[in-house]
């Protein structure tokens, strides 16, 4: 099965800085790239994903990166606001639609902006 | 547009009982799955339909859950008997039939937090 790592675990930075989380997988056949944001107590949201024949996608302040042949992607958050605050999932899929296309989720990068 | 349902919220049980939690997915959603997330880690899939078939459930423990979508809409999720070990939320999505090789958004429900004392 997919092996996904995510770091760091616990990310702090001041409100208006830049956060950076990376997450590892192992699949070379994952082609499907989300990140969900949790808040305590809430649902996971999906916040942007990216597809593997796509190199980067901006949406605003977030943005992500994708570098296939290293089997990595990366969130990244400019400006950081409060309400960044929250627990940060990667999911990376192989699914070809279909078919099985379970997520299999990271263990999570609580993010925490500092006021 | 509604969002996926689930009922009910909070749940506590006591070792060795049953349980039942009941989800709706959003209107046209052909794929539903299950979810379990235990405190403090990523979500962990359970069980997928597509339709009121079964695609995956690897990771279904079978010898206590069991999981079934009749008419391919709702779907409920049993647990009989419970270990304290499964404590967690149980959430469930659903998101449009990826044919064609196309990986839809998963819409999450509000998620069954499940106490079991």
């Amino acid at each position: 099965g997919e092996n996904v790592e995510q770091h760091p675990s616990t990310l702090s930075v001041q409100e208006g800085d830049s956060a950076v989380i990376k997450c590892t997988y192992s699949d070379s056949a994952s082609n499907y790239f989300p990140w969900y944001k949790q808040e305590l107590g809430k649902r996971p949201q999906l916040i942007i994903d990216i597809r593997s024949n796509v190199g980067e996608k901006k949406d605003q302040r977030i943005a992500v990166t994708l570098n296939k042949t290293a089997k990595h992607f990366s969130l990244h958050i400019t400006e950081t606001q409060p309400e960044d605050s929250a627990v940060y999932f990667c999911a990376p899929q192989r699914g070809a639609g279909g078919g099985a296309d379970g997520l299999t989720f990271g263990k999570g990068t609580h993010l925490i902006i500092q006021p | 547009e509604a969002g996926v349902a689930q009922s009910p919220r909070y749940k506590i049980i006591e070792k060795r009982q049953s349980v039942a939690f009941w989800c709706n997915p959003i209107s046209g959603h052909a794929t539903l799955y299950w979810y379990q997330q235990i405190l403090g880690q990523g979500p962990k899939l359970l069980i997928q339909f597509q339709n009121n078939g079964v695609v995956d459930d690897s990771q279904l423990p079978k010898d206590r859950f069991s999981a079934e979508r009749l008419k391919g809409v709702d779907s409920t999720l049993k647990i009989q008997p419970a270990k304290l070990e499964d404590s967690a939320v149980y959430l469930c999505a659903s998101s449009l039939n990826g044919w064609g090789g196309y990986s839809y958004e998963q819409y999450f429900g509000p998620g069954t937090r499940l106490t079991v004392t």
